[in-house]
């Protein structure tokens, strides 16, 4: 098993660009998210999906926008990319069942300049 | 507001034991959890705790008070592998997680 796959691990993108981040996992878990994560600070929930073609604002969604076509796969798309954006983003997935502990991908280190 | 406390930053030797604190006010709770996240890498599951009381796991242990608001994360014989961030995180009643900053623990010979 291959749990979470991100890519890319690295991008610098200039204002205004735009991206995808990619995010698989092979888990066959129900529930995925993206998260961002900022230095000194707590992990932000930007998007989730509680199963495939369902998907719901987290608590800083503006800028980004996700899709869940298959229950593998969970992109975000950035759009207009900001230097606000600059920050390592990780994808992760649960299973609906227990402590719905998180799997998380390795991450992807974004810089927006 | 929904708060998640943990220190910045703490040192500890190795082979001593080191306490993690964490104190939350969420809406609502349904189970704390600690993960553990090296320097450049994910965070991976350490413990969950949803009913008072210490749960050991090996050198690792989580205790949880809920009518305090408090937890702790307690590492016994520290291992240099151990230098690391320990993030804090609650469920709260929508089962959303909201987590702390994160404590960045360094050992030292």
């Amino acid at each position: 098993n291959a749990g979470v796959t991100q890519t890319p691990k690295f991008r610098i993108l200039k204002i205004g660009q735009s991206m995808t981040l990619q995010c698989a996992q092979d888990m066959n878990h129900n529930y995925m998210y993206w998260y961002r994560q900022d230095p000194g600070m707590g992990l932000k929930l930007i998007y989730y999906s509680v199963g495939a073609g369902i998907t719901d604002k987290g608590e800083v969604p503006n800028g980004y926008n996700v899709s869940r076509s298959t229950t593998e796969d969970f992109p975000l798309r950035l759009e207009l990319a900001a230097p606000s954006q600059t920050s390592v983003y990780f994808c992760a997935s649960s299973y609906v069942e227990g402590a719905n502990v998180l799997t998380f991908g390795a991450g992807s280190r974004l810089t927006v300049l | 507001g929904q708060n998640i406390d943990q220190p910045t930053e703490m040192t500890a030797t190795e082979g001593a034991i080191v306490q993690i604190n964490c104190t939350y006010q969420t809406s609502g709770f349904n189970g704390l959890f600690w993960y553990q996240q090296h320097a450049g890498e994910a965070p991976t599951f350490l413990s969950y705790n949803v009913l008072d009381g210490l749960e050991e796991k090996g050198r690792f242990s989580s205790f949880l008070s809920r009518s305090k608001g408090y937890s702790y994360l307690l590492l016994k014989e520290l291992q240099m592998k151990d230098s690391a961030s320990y993030l804090c995180a609650v469920r709260d009643s929508n089962y959303q997680l909201i987590w702390g900053a994160g404590t960045k623990l360094i050992i030292k010979p």
